[in-house]
């Protein structure tokens, strides 16, 4: 099993601040995804990156996959209410499930 | 329409039984898994299974058993149910590395 280490665990924050969710492993990976889920809900896929280095932005949601392929950032700018849920990274090889790190569960109040 | 539905959404039962969980996925997919998510939040493989093979995460004991009908469906069965198997067990689906389609989940809780 290859460890996924997510920091911070919680982070409560007000709207209009900035963000970051760190995911770290000392495993290489082939692909890595950022999920989010919602209370009551599954998981839902945000962004996949594949290339060492690879930067991905979806709207105020910017991920980047480290060099090495172990490691990924997702920022937020200015953060919104709707953005409270938990962040989930996972990462992938070839022939193995998704493993999932234990997740950054985010607050934003207005 | 639905992509990956499981049944029960809820399941309170006592200690000693037997209880099942359905899947099925409608996306046409060739891989379905098994997690389990604790109290913490924490998401864990349990099982993933396509019509090759069946990968079992050591760590699950023999109690549970996923059971595949068919391509599009697979179920879960747990033996001797424990206080500890209380949580939320996820469905999902996937194509070879892809993106993995999650159900809503059923929250189980052992009394």
């Amino acid at each position: 099993t290859q460890l996924l280490e997510q920091s911070p665990q919680f982070l409560s924050i007000q709207e209009g601040e900035n963000l970051t969710v760190y995911c770290n492993s000392s495993s290489v990976f082939s692909s890595l995804q950022w999920y989010r889920q919602e209370p009551g809900e599954g998981p839902v896929l945000l962004v996949t990156v594949v290339t060492g280095g690879e930067v991905k932005k979806l709207k105020r949601l910017t991920f980047q996959f480290g060099d090495a392929r172990k490691d990924s950032s997702l920022h937020i700018t200015a953060a919104q209410p709707g953005d409270t849920g938990l962040y989930l990274c996972a990462g992938g090889r070839a022939g193995y499930a998704l493993n999932f790190g234990k997740g950054t569960s985010l607050l934003v109040t207005p | 329409d639905t992509a990956v539905s499981q049944t029960p959404k809820y399941l309170v039962t006592q200690m000693g039984n037997d209880k099942s969980i359905k899947c099925e996925q409608n996306l046409g997919h060739d891989t379905m898994y098994w997690y389990k998510q604790d109290s913490k939040k924490f998401l864990k493989i349990m099982f993933s299974y396509n019509n090759k093979e069946l990968i079992i995460n050591e760590t699950v004991p023999n109690r549970f058993s996923p059971k595949s009908p068919d391509k599009a469906h697979l179920n879960l069965h747990i033996n001797s149910l424990e206080l500890g198997d209380s949580a939320v067990y996820f469905c999902a689906s996937s194509q070879v590395q892809g993106e993995a389609f999650f159900g809503q989940g059923t929250r189980l809780t052992v009394v």
